[in-house]
């Protein structure tokens, strides 16, 4: 059965405070890792897809890296702002159409 | 248009009930996923659709039907369901072909519970 771990599940900080959190995955059969932000009471909205080892991908202050012969994924916000309170969910595809979601990180940004 | 719709935004339904979900886009995308999500558990595949025909069955239940009457449109029709069937569900589409290398755009979701 394949796996994909997060960590922390969950992660308060303070406004101002840069953060990453982990995505953890199979190192074989590795064809592409998503990354989708969940606000509340919203639908997930995809913020990367990752597909090669080495690969680095930044939309303004949040940024992903990933290391598929070790099977992880990091993502980083820097400067965190109250707005991207959210779950950060990672999926791992191993090829077609099956993708395997992990149980996401909530991340709480206090003001 | 970058929306995909999903109704009813919550359903009660009994055990002896039959009810649809239904979740449209209308962005051309020729992929569209059922997952089905239970409190602060990973969002788990149901059914994918690729050019309306059924490509994945997650060997869900068959009191689970999925239908694909269209291109823009995935219905998932309910009948006999239990109460840990209670979840949300949520619809999602993308455009590749073969699923791995572009992001899927989800809906808000169908809170279903189960009395």
């Amino acid at each position: 059965i394949l796996n994909v771990e997060q960590s922390p599940q969950s992660l308060h900080v303070q406004e101002g405070d840069s953060t990453n959190f982990t995505c953890s995955f199979p190192s074989s059969n590795f064809y592409a890792l998503h990354w989708y932000r969940w606000e509340t009471a919203k639908s997930p909205e995809a913020l990367f897809v990752m597909t090669l080892n080495g690969d680095e991908k930044k939309k303004g202050r949040i940024s992903a890296t990933l290391n598929t012969k070790e099977g992880y994924s990091y993502l980083y916000i820097k400067g965190s702002q109250p707005e991207d309170s959210a779950t950060y969910l990672c999926a791992f595809n191993t090829g077609g159409f099956k993708t395997i979601f992990g149980a996401g990180t909530r991340l709480f940004v206090k003001a | 248009d970058t929306e995909v719709t999903q109704t009813p935004k919550h359903l009660v339904m009994g055990m002896t009930n039959k009810k649809s979900l239904k979740c449209e886009q209308h962005m051309g995308h020729r992929a569209m996923y059922w997952y089905k999500q239970k409190a602060k558990k990973p969002p788990e595949l149901m059914f994918v659709y690729s050019y309306e025909k059924l490509s994945i069955n997650e060997s869900v239940p068959s009191r689970f039907s999925p239908e694909c009457p269209n291109s823009s449109l995935l219905n998932l029709h309910l009948h006999a369901l239990q109460p840990e069937d209670s979840a949300l569900y949520l619809c999602a589409s993308s455009q590749d072909r073969t699923g791995m290398y572009y992001e899927q755009y989800f809906g808000p979701g169908t809170r279903l519970t189960v009395t």
